[in-house]
């Protein structure tokens, strides 16, 4: 029972460069979420995905792409990176229906922007 | 609006002491789910417990209960004996019509 997976664990990069932080879910659930933590910001949604083909922004969406073309799947792009993108990003999935419901997280992508 | 206020940025006891994270949230919906998750060192965000509006009944695990107020808008979370295994950062978060909202967590020190 895998759940819900996050590759990389850990990534240092540049800035400018485009990075893909891809997020895997075995459960099947509809609703997916990508936050990212930092200090004194606490949990901050970046995107979320109602079902395929379906996304939505959230909270701090610039400068974040999100895709969803299989319910398993929600990977999230910085296309240039920027230092201020340095953090720890979840991915989430909800057993529920809507956007309010129990979410489950993955284990977390730290992101070191240079 | 959805806002949730944990107003204990931090909170140290000694192994055996019981201890209470606060937690007061603001929403506009009659039906709202509370929730309490764990963020150990590890890094991990890990869900605890969920309550319903309409379910004001206290919840008790183990150690762990929560005693949830509707009247003053509270979800208050206890730790009873804490353990050293009891550190960690816990977020209290309100969700429902709307997206899960999170407070910005109490980190929680248990020391030996």
């Amino acid at each position: 029972d895998a759940g819900i997976t996050q590759s990389p664990r850990y990534k240092i990069t540049e800035t400018g460069r485009q990075v893909t932080l891809m997020c895997h879910q075995t459960w099947s659930h509809s609703y997916m979420f990508w936050y990212r933590q930092d200090l004194g910001h606490g949990l901050r949604l970046i995107y979320y995905s109602a079902a395929a083909d379906i996304t939505d922004k959230g909270e701090v969406p610039d400068g974040y792409v999100v895709s969803r073309s299989k319910t398993e799947n929600f990977p999230l792009t910085l296309e240039s990176a920027t230092r201020s993108q340095t953090s720890v990003y979840f991915c989430a999935s909800s057993v529920g229906t809507g956007k309010g419901e129990t979410q489950y997280f993955g284990p977390g992508t730290r992101l070191l922007v240079l | 609006a959805q806002k949730v206020t944990q107003a204990q940025t931090e909170i140290s006891v000694v192994e055996k002491e019981d201890v209470t994270l606060d937690c007061v949230y603001e929403t506009r919906d009659t039906t709202y789910y509370l929730f309490w998750y764990k963020q150990p060192p590890s890094g991990e965000l890990v869900f605890l417990i969920r309550r319903n509006s309409f379910d004001e009944q206290n919840e008790i695990s183990g150690r762990y209960s929560w005693n949830f107020q509707k009247s003053t808008s509270s979800f208050n979370f206890t730790i009873t004996a804490s353990q050293v295994v009891d550190s960690a950062v816990y977020f209290c978060a309100q969700g429902g019509s709307e997206k899960l909202v999170f407070g910005k967590g109490t980190k929680l020190t248990v020391n030996p």
